[in-house]
């Protein structure tokens, strides 16, 4: 049974270009978190997703962030015009849903880079 | 705001002896705390939770303690091992979906 997925692991953006971050939960999986580790700090939340739906999006920035998890394919966080403050480590992490949302199992992190 | 504070950056012991990492948090709604173990370049992989019913679960060579009075929790490890050397996260739920992480603890436990 393979685990949460994400790619790429590493990517580099100039200030203003976007990045597209994808997560492929565990199968059997139908819900998605995204979290976000800044230098020094721990994760933070982002959004919560099922498929088709946000659950909560509490976490995210108002601008420039979206996150989808469509009915077929990986979950996407996307960040529009990408600033340097954005550099950080993303995890996703799933977990079974069904009132399971602890068991929540995390993928190795897209470090994103700022130029 | 912080509502989980690790206020230990590291944590050094040797290998055998005890390994306690600290956790505190101001929230008084949490009511599932877990920790959570990273290894460089890997994603955070759970090690041991426990509900705010309970003030102990042990787990082999893991037990966290919940003291709810003082908003504190701790896990201990015993013995400590050089392949616990990792950073622990300790992470605190009030049973929606925003888990709260602390910024972590590295531990080196030294051979």
């Amino acid at each position: 049974n393979a685990g949460v997925m994400q790619n790429p692991r590493h990517l580099v953006r100039r200030r203003g270009q976007e990045a597209r971050l994808r997560c492929s939960p565990m199968k059997g999986h139908s819900h998605v978190y995204w979290y976000r580790q800044l230098p020094e700090e721990g994760l933070k939340f982002m959004v919560y997703l099922q498929k088709e739906n946000i659950i909560d999006e509490s976490g995210m920035p108002k601008e420039r962030f979206s996150a989808e998890f469509p009915k077929e394919g990986p979950s996407i966080l996307r960040i529009q015009q990408v600033v340097r403050g954005d550099s950080a480590a993303y995890f996703c992490a799933s977990s079974p849903g069904s009132g399971r949302t602890y068991e929540q199992y995390f993928g190795p992190g897209t470090r994103l880079t700022v130029t | 705001d912080q509502q989980v504070k690790q206020n230990s950056p590291s944590l050094s012991v040797q290998e055998g002896r005890i390994s306690i990492l600290n956790c505190d948090y101001t929230n008084s709604m949490f009511d599932y705390f877990l920790w959570y173990k990273k290894y460089p370049a890997e994603g955070p992989t759970f090690l041991i939770s426990i509900s705010s019913i309970k003030d102990k679960n042990e787990d082999g060579r893991f037990t966290v303690f919940l003291n709810k009075s003082a908003k504190h929790l701790s896990l201990h490890i015993v013995p400590s091992q050089p392949g616990d050397s990792a950073v622990y996260f300790c992470a605190a739920s009030a049973g929606n979906n925003d888990m709260r992480f602390g910024a972590g603890t590295r531990l080196t436990v030294k051979p």
